[in-house]
């Protein structure tokens, strides 16, 4: 099912530390998940996705962790950057052709 | 990687009138053409998916009058808000999706900048 993001929770990280934004998804069916950064008054910005058939997958300075069993998904920002700052949103996909369904949303900011 | 373009970038308008939002997709033919709604510090909300040539596809609560979706051709879909008002002010994003030479994943969404409507 979809959620809707009333409050966006945020997360606060010093800048060089490294940062963990959770998601949980509620579809089981869903094989495909998306990260997305979006900044403000801008549109999503693709960040990382992985398959349901991997836990793990890595990209520049970000990780993301699926774990299937508690339908938990993270996404995991090495060293930390101001430029990071923005709202974070997990998004699930029941694979093929089907839609993209956007979390609640997580918002990063980064001290100096 | 691919590029959407969404116009105007923010309108706008009186209460009662329309408004029309452009989606584009500049380097790559769209067959699918999706369309979000997006309230202050709130998650993106699928308003409808639209397949070139076809009539779109709204979700649940979403009024198809009220949203005009026209998707005539791979490169351009058009979003209505028809009789606008104040509670439609809101940030509307589209999203593109279609073969592209090179893409690595022919299901991965290109999203534009958004839409910054405000209805008075």
């Amino acid at each position: 099912g979809e959620s809707v993001g009333l409050h966006l929770p945020t997360l606060s990280v010093q800048e060089g530390d490294n940062s963990i934004i959770n998601c949980a998804y509620s579809n089981s069916a869903s094989d495909y998940f998306i990260w997305y950064k979006q900044e403000s008054g801008k549109g999503p910005q693709f960040i990382i996705d992985i398959r349901s058939n991997m836990d793990k997958r890595q990209g520049q300075r970000v990780t993301v962790l699926l774990n299937k069993t508690v339908k938990h998904l993270s996404l995991q920002i090495a060293a930390t950057q101001p430029g990071d700052s923005a709202v974070y949103f997990c998004a699930e996909n029941l694979g093929g052709y089907q839609k993209v369904t956007f979390g609640t949303g997580t918002k990063l900011q980064v001290i100096p | 990687g691919a590029v959407v373009s969404q116009h105007p970038s923010w309108v706008i308008c009186k209460s009662g009138t329309s408004v029309k939002i452009e989606c584009r997709s500049l380097d790559f033919q769209a067959t699918t053409m999706f369309w979000y709604r997006q309230f202050p510090k709130q998650s993106l909300m699928l308003m409808a998916t639209s397949n070139e040539g076809s009539k779109a596809t709204y979700e649940q609560g979403v009024e198809k009058d009220k949203f005009l979706i026209n998707h005539a051709s791979l490169t351009l879909s058009t979003l209505t808000v028809t009789s606008a008002h104040p509670e439609d002010s809101s940030f509307y994003i589209c999203s593109a999706r279609g073969s592209r030479v090179g893409a690595a994943d022919r299901n991965e969404q290109f999203f534009g900048p958004g839409t910054r409507l405000t209805v008075l």
